[in-house]
């Protein structure tokens, strides 16, 4: 059973230009959460979301990121209009299901790298 | 506002010897516990976890404590072993995670 998987492992991108971090949940898994690590911090939480649905998008910021987790096909962060700000490690993680006693389980994270 | 905070930025430790990582929490609305474990450029992975209504949670090396009245929670590795070396996340949930900023444990052999 492949764990999860996150695509690109590194992006470099010029300030303005848009990133999209890719997200494939463990199998059998239909709940996925994006988070973010600046460094010398913890993670924080951006957005939760399960096919076709955004269930909570409290610690995404209002402008230039959204997320999508269509049908078919992998989860998408996506970041317009890069700044140097958002150059951090994006990680997502996945669950069975939700309620109060789970465990997610990590990608290995993409790092972007704003220019 | 750290909800979750792990105050030790780094433990160093002797090889056989305890580890103990430490956890505080300022939020009442918390109800589950867990601890990642962290290598460079890897994912968090999951180590241990405790529900608010225990007190303790063992599993093989580890075992977590959970002081309910002291908002404290503490991670203890016996025996520490170099392959523990690693950045350990302190976790906790209401509907969602909120995590402390790590501890380095370094175990020297």
């Amino acid at each position: 059973n492949a764990g999860v998987m996150q695509n690109p492992r590194h992006l470099v991108r010029r300030r303005g230009q848009e990133a999209r971090l890719r997200c494939s949940p463990m199998k059998g898994h239909s709940h996925v959460y994006w988070y973010r690590q600046l460094p010398e911090e913890g993670l924080k939480f951006m957005v939760y979301l399960q096919k076709e649905n955004i269930i909570d998008e409290s610690g995404m910021p209002k402008e230039r990121f959204s997320a999508e987790f269509p049908k078919e096909g992998p989860s998408i962060l996506r970041i317009q209009q890069v700044v140097r700000g958002d150059s951090a490690a994006y990680f997502c993680a996945s669950s069975p299901r939700t309620g109060d006693r789970y465990e997610q389980y990590f990608g290995p994270g993409t790092r972007l790298t704003v220019t | 506002d750290q909800q979750v905070k792990q105050n030790s930025p780094s433990l160093s430790v002797q090889e056989g010897r305890i580890s103990i990582l430490n956890c505080d929490y300022t939020n009442s609305m918390f109800d589950y516990f867990l601890w990642y474990k962290k290598y460079p450029a890897e994912g968090p992975t999951f180590l241990i976890s405790i529900s608010s209504i225990k007190d303790k949670n063992e599993d093989g090396r580890f075992t977590v404590f959970l002081n309910k009245s002291a908002k404290h929670l503490s991670l203890h590795i016996v025996p520490s072993q170099p392959g523990d070396s690693a950045v350990y996340f302190c976790a906790a949930s209401a509907n969602k995670l909120t995590f402390g900023k790590g501890t380095l444990l370094t175990v020297n052999p």
